[in-house]
């Protein structure tokens, strides 16, 4: 029972390089979301899709694209990375938009480097 | 203004003690649920416990049990007989309505042999 998965678990890039985190789960969920955790602010919220075919953004969604590209898929691309952009990048999944009380399921990170 | 507040960036604890993690959260959405997560040293994130802005009960799973005070808008984590194997990042988190769960910054705690 794999959950949500993400790839890959490291990447380090030079500023101005490109790259898709790419996620995917197998919870049968409708709604997915992209986080990033920086030290001493917790998790923020980037993009989500409340379900297959809708994207919105979250809190941070500036330098970011998603695509939700089924309902098991949905990836984040950063088209030009800053150093700003270092950070740990955490996939979501949850059962539903209008599921207030159901948790969301994360995959286990991906830490990212922007040099 | 912020969603989670958690004002304890770090505790101590003896084992086989019980200690208190505090959280405060603000909404005006009538239906919310509240969560806590721990982030282990691996660094997943582990669902723990919820409890919903309508219970009336305090949620428990196993040693966690959530003190929830809906008119002080608080959801303290309770951890009873604590081990070494808690010693991580704890993490409260509101969700309103449809979809954002929201994250406090976090409390570290650490467990003393």
């Amino acid at each position: 029972n794999a959950g949500v998965t993400q790839t890959p678990k490291f990447q380090v890039l030079k500023t101005g390089q490109s790259m898709t985190l790419q996620c995917a789960q197998d919870m049968n969920h409708n709604s997915m979301y992209w986080y990033r955790q920086d030290p001493g602010m917790g998790l923020r919220l980037i993009y989500y899709s409340a379900s297959e075919g809708t994207t919105d953004k979250g809190e941070v969604p500036n330098g970011y694209n998603v695509s939700r590209l089924n309902k098991r898929e949905f990836s984040l691309r950063l088209e030009s990375a800053a150093p700003s952009q270092t950070s740990v990048y955490f996939c979501a999944s949850s059962v539903g938009p209008s599921s207030y009380n159901s948790p969301l399921h994360f995959g286990n990170g991906t830490r990212l480097t922007v040099t | 203004a912020q969603k989670i507040t958690q004002t304890q960036p770090g505790m101590f604890v003896q084992e086989k003690e019980a200690v208190t993690l505090d959280c405060t959260y603000d909404t005006s959405d009538p239906s919310y649920g509240l969560f806590w997560y721990k982030q282990p040293s691996s660094g997943e994130m582990i669902f723990l416990i919820y409890q919903g802005s309508y219970d009336q009960q305090n949620a428990t799973e196993g040693r966690y049990s959530l003190n929830f005070q809906k008119a002080r808008k608080s959801a303290n984590l309770v951890i009873s007989a604590s081990q070494l194997g808690d010693s991580a990042m704890y993490f409260c988190a509101m969700r309103e309505g449809a979809n954002n769960l929201f994250f406090g910054t976090g409390t570290r705690l650490t467990v003393i042999p």
